[in-house]
Order: C-alpha cells, then sequence, then structure tokens
C-alpha cells in the first residue's frame, strides 16, 4: 500500500497570507490527525477527522482548521499567517475504527515557512 | 491532562551496545496506548513499537523491546546491537483509549540518539 502522502513539501507565505496543506491518508484509512511540530513547542496535536467530522480537537487557534472529504483526503487551511506559524506540519492516518485508538502513520511532513 | 517527559534530550551508542531510552508519563487514565517513533535527519516519523496497557508482557519488535511499568508509569526504549541506521530523534507518545478520544497523539520533547561507528 502506499504510504501518507503530504503536499507540497514546501511553502513559503508571508505574513497575513493564507495557506492550504493537503493530506492523502492510506488507502483504507478514515482517520486523518494533524500536527504542527516545532523547535520549541515540539509536536502538537492540531485536530482529527473521522469520515468528514472533526471528532478531536487541539489547543490552536481558530486560524487553524480544517476538512475531510468523502474520499478521507484532508485539507488543513491556516488563515492571516504568523511568523510563529513556521513549522512542519505533519499529517497521520489510521483506520479510525477502534474508538480513536489506532496506531497512526505519518506522512513525510510539509516544511511552511512564513516571511 | 496527560504529560510525556522525556529527560535525555541526547545520547549516544557505540555501533553493535545496546542503549535503552527513557519516558516517563503522567495520567489519571487506565486505559492507553504508548508508543515510541523515531524521526531521522529526513523528518519521516516512523512507528517503532506500541504497547497496550492493559498487556503485562512488554511489547518487542526485533531489535527493539520496551519495559513498561504502569504503577511507576515508565516507558522505556531499549534498542540493542544498534545500527547506524538507528540514528535519530525518538519521541515516546501517548493515546487514550476510546470513542471521541481519537487520533491524538500526546508526545515528548524526544531524545537524539546518535549512533557511532
Amino acid at each position: 500500500k502506499a504510504g501518507v502522502t503530504q503536499t507540497p513539501r514546501y511553502l513559503i507565505k508571508t505574513r497575513g497570507q493564507q495557506v492550504t496543506l493537503s493530506c492523502s491518508p492510506i488507502s483504507g484509512h478514515r482517520s486523518v490527525s494533524w500536527y504542527q511540530q516545532t523547535p520549541g513547542q515540539g509536536l502538537q496535536f492540531l485536530f482529527e477527522y473521522f469520515s468528514e467530522t472533526q471528532r478531536n480537537k487541539g489547543n490552536f487557534p481558530g486560524r487553524f482548521s480544517g476538512r475531510q472529504f468523502s474520499n478521507s483526503r484532508s485539507e488543513m487551511n491556516v488563515s492571516t499567517l504568523e511568523l510563529g506559524d513556521s513549522a512542519l506540519y505533519l499529517c497521520a492516518s489510521s483506520p479510525g475504527l477502534a474508538g480513536g485508538s489506532d496506531t497512526q502513520y505519518f506522512g513525510p511532513g510539509t516544511r511552511l515557512t512564513v516571511l | 491532562a496527560q504529560t510525556v517527559t522525556q529527560s535525555q534530550p541526547e545520547m549516544s551508542v557505540q555501533e553493535a551496545e545496546t542503549v535503552t531510552l527513557s519516558c516517563t508519563y503522567d495520567t489519571s487514565e487506565s486505559n492507553y496506548y504508548l508508543f515510541w517513533y523515531k524521526q531521522p535527519p529526513s523528518r519521516q516519523m516512523i512507528l517503532v513499537i506500541r504497547q497496550e496497557a492493559y498487556k503485562q508482557q512488554n511489547a518487542t519488535e526485533n531489535r527493539f523491546s520496551v519495559n513498561f511499568q504502569k504503577a511507576a508509569k515508565s516507558f522505556s526504549l531499549k534498542i540493542s546491537d544498534s545500527q547506524l541506521g538507528d540514528t535519530a530523534m525518538y519521541f515516546c507518545a501517548f493515546m487514550k483509549h476510546g470513542s471521541f478520544q481519537g487520533g491524538k497523539l500526546i508526545f515528548g520533547q524526544g531524545t537524539e540518539l546518535s549512533v557511532k561507528p
């Protein structure tokens, strides 16, 4: 099976812009989770989608949003970008059937740089 | 709230030797899962091993094994016969069990492991 794919792999944006990141899960997986990784804060959970519904959410401002499509592909959007949004954004997929306790498999990440 | 602590920011080991990475966690949950992930320089996060809290037997995957001490809330990773390809950042992670707790891994700060030839 193909792994989790994320596009684009690298992005450079300026403050105030918005950005959309995409994640395609492993075939058959219905749960997609998003994480932000920074040197200062480490790995932090953003949100999780299952069957097009947000099932769990981390402590991030409303500028961070996401959605999931019927084919389980997911997008996350960050509006009004700030310098502090520069990070590696990781997407992970899992079958999503074990009460949300499945093992997650990660994509290669999208490196976002905000200038 | 759950927290995960890795007290060793950096470690090094000689090739073919054994090394143990430490992890402690704090939770009031009785049913949960623990994971070790590795992140090599490529930044690809790779699952190393998974442990269910209700299982007393320690998980093992080839050269990787864990020492899970539920009462002490400790979850260490032992790497035997270390290889150069084991050089990576290692993250310990916690996940609650059950519906509506979906998909949320709580990570420690990581331990950077260098395997030296």
